[in-house]
């Protein structure tokens, strides 16, 4: 079945750095656009990045360009967010979810989630 | 960044009410609006994309409605699984959700 597998989150120390997979399986992976987004404890959905579906186009959310890279690799059927210089404030649930196509967007298929704790 | 602005921010209606929610752009978006539902320790679940099409697998009991400021979302007949959080989400220009609208059930 379609199915998106987040994994990598842990507890790091502020400034540190830490790589995110998403494992796709059940559809083409090199036809959809990916995004990321995270959940901060209690909080609301907060978009972070996207990566097209050739990876040539790259999106990031104001609270974290410059800081994280998003990536794909499509002999693995893999996303990835490589996350530098990391802040309490990037504390959450990291979700990656597929696109579901089109000009109107829309996040059609979304893994569990994976957490990052960022604490000294 | 446009913002989106969900109203209200937390409801509490019975079985078989029919519900509404509303989302306001910030500028206009056309019809680039979607919403989830998102029931606790789960990931969010589409609903609506393009502000009025219903997601295949969706209860046609949720429907969408709005074009570019104002959009809303419609529980025809209110059922004890629709307890959740639900939010917008706007696809014009890059992607910004709105800050939620938790629905309970009385």
């Amino acid at each position: 079945q379609v199915q998106l597998v987040e994994s990598g989150g842990g507890v790091v120390q502020p400034g540190r750095s830490l790589r995110l997979s998403c494992a796709a399986s059940g559809f083409t992976f090199s036809y959809y656009a990916l995004h990321w987004v995270r959940q901060a404890p209690g909080r609301g959905l907060e978009w972070v990045a996207l990566i097209s579906s050739d990876g040539f186009r790259k999106n990031y959310a104001d609270s974290v360009k410059g800081r994280f890279t998003i990536s794909r690799d499509t002999s693995k059927n893999t996303m990835f967010l490589q996350m530098s210089s990391l802040r309490a404030e990037d504390t959450a649930v990291y979700y990656c979810a597929r696109d579901i196509g089109g000009p109107e967007g829309g996040l059609d298929v979304w893994g569990q989630g994976t957490t990052v704790t960022v604490s000294s | 960044d446009i913002q989106l602005t969900q109203s209200p921010s937390s409801l509490s209606a019975s079985v078989g009410d029919r519900v509404t929610i509303t989302c306001r752009a910030g500028q206009s978006i056309s019809r680039f609006l979607n919403w989830y539902q998102q029931k606790p320790g789960t990931p969010p679940k589409l609903l609506i994309y393009a502000a009025s099409s219903l997601q295949s697998g969706v209860p046609s009991r949720f429907s969408g409605s709005g074009s570019g400021t104002d959009f809303t979302l419609t529980i025809s007949s209110l059922q004890p699984e629709d307890s959740a959080t639900y939010y917008c989400q706007q696809s014009y220009s890059l992607y910004t959700f709105g800050q939620g609208t938790k629905l309970e059930i009385k």
